[in-house]
């Protein structure tokens, strides 16, 4: 089945210690990207890869890291998480492009108190 | 930073009303997309709008890319509950073969039977 798969889908942790969230894809696409979701703001684009080793910043990279070593895995790591990074994170990927059919993953809850 | 404004952000109407939610910019967007996404999941795109003045059909909904590529909306007629969820508009801005993209809010929908 083709499908995003995100891990761990829920998170609670403590401000400092560090933490990453895997993202995989199984339908060899180029472009990867990270959102991240909180009420009243819509998605906003943290990290984007339009290939294996090529990794952008989205609109709000602060705190973020991401690598993309292999195609197929994008994750996203937080060096030392503070409170204002708990949100809903998701990870999607598409054929080549952002206009491209995004799929996107189930979601990871991360509260960081 | 580029806006996306979405409205409105909430929507409560009776099964079988028609509704339109706006998405707009002082941007011009290559294309745009628009997204429906249910509780605890990642949205779904639901279509993609490029050229100007285009109008696209999937069943009762109804989107449009206003003839300068700054604005869209969404109309769905005759509402049903399960159109309940919740509605996003994405752009992207410059190329179309671009990593990045721009979410709007959202908008809320729910559909009383």
């Amino acid at each position: 089945e083709a499908q995003v798969t995100q891990n761990p889908r829920y998170l609670i942790t403590v401000t400092g210690k560090k933490l990453t969230v895997t993202c995989s894809q199984n339908m060899n696409h180029e472009y990867m990207s990270w959102y991240r979701q909180d009420p009243g703001l819509g998605l906003r684009q943290i990290y984007y890869s339009m290939n294996v080793e090529v990794t952008d910043k989205g609109d709000v990279p602060e705190g973020y890291k991401v690598s993309r070593k292999e195609k197929r895995n994008f994750p996203l790591i937080l060096e030392s998480p503070s409170p204002n990074q708990t949100s809903l994170y998701f990870c999607a990927s598409s054929f080549y492009y952002s206009t491209d059919t995004q799929y996107f993953g189930p979601g990871t809850r991360l509260t960081v108190l | 930073t580029q806006l996306l404004e979405q409205s409105p952000q909430f929507l409560s109407i009776q099964e079988g009303e028609n509704l339109t939610v706006y998405c707009n910019s002082s941007s011009v967007f290559s294309s745009l997309q628009w997204y429906r996404q249910e509780p605890g999941e990642g949205p779904v795109l639901l279509v993609t709008v490029v050229t100007g003045g285009e109008v696209k059909k999937l069943k009762r909904l109804t989107f449009q890319f206003g003839d300068a590529r700054k604005d869209s909306s969404l109309h769905i007629t005759a509402a049903q509950p399960g159109d309940t969820g919740l509605y996003l508009c994405a752009g992207a801005i410059g190329s179309s073969n671009t990593g990045k993209l721009i979410f709007g809010q959202g908008t809320t929908l729910q559909v009383k039977p």
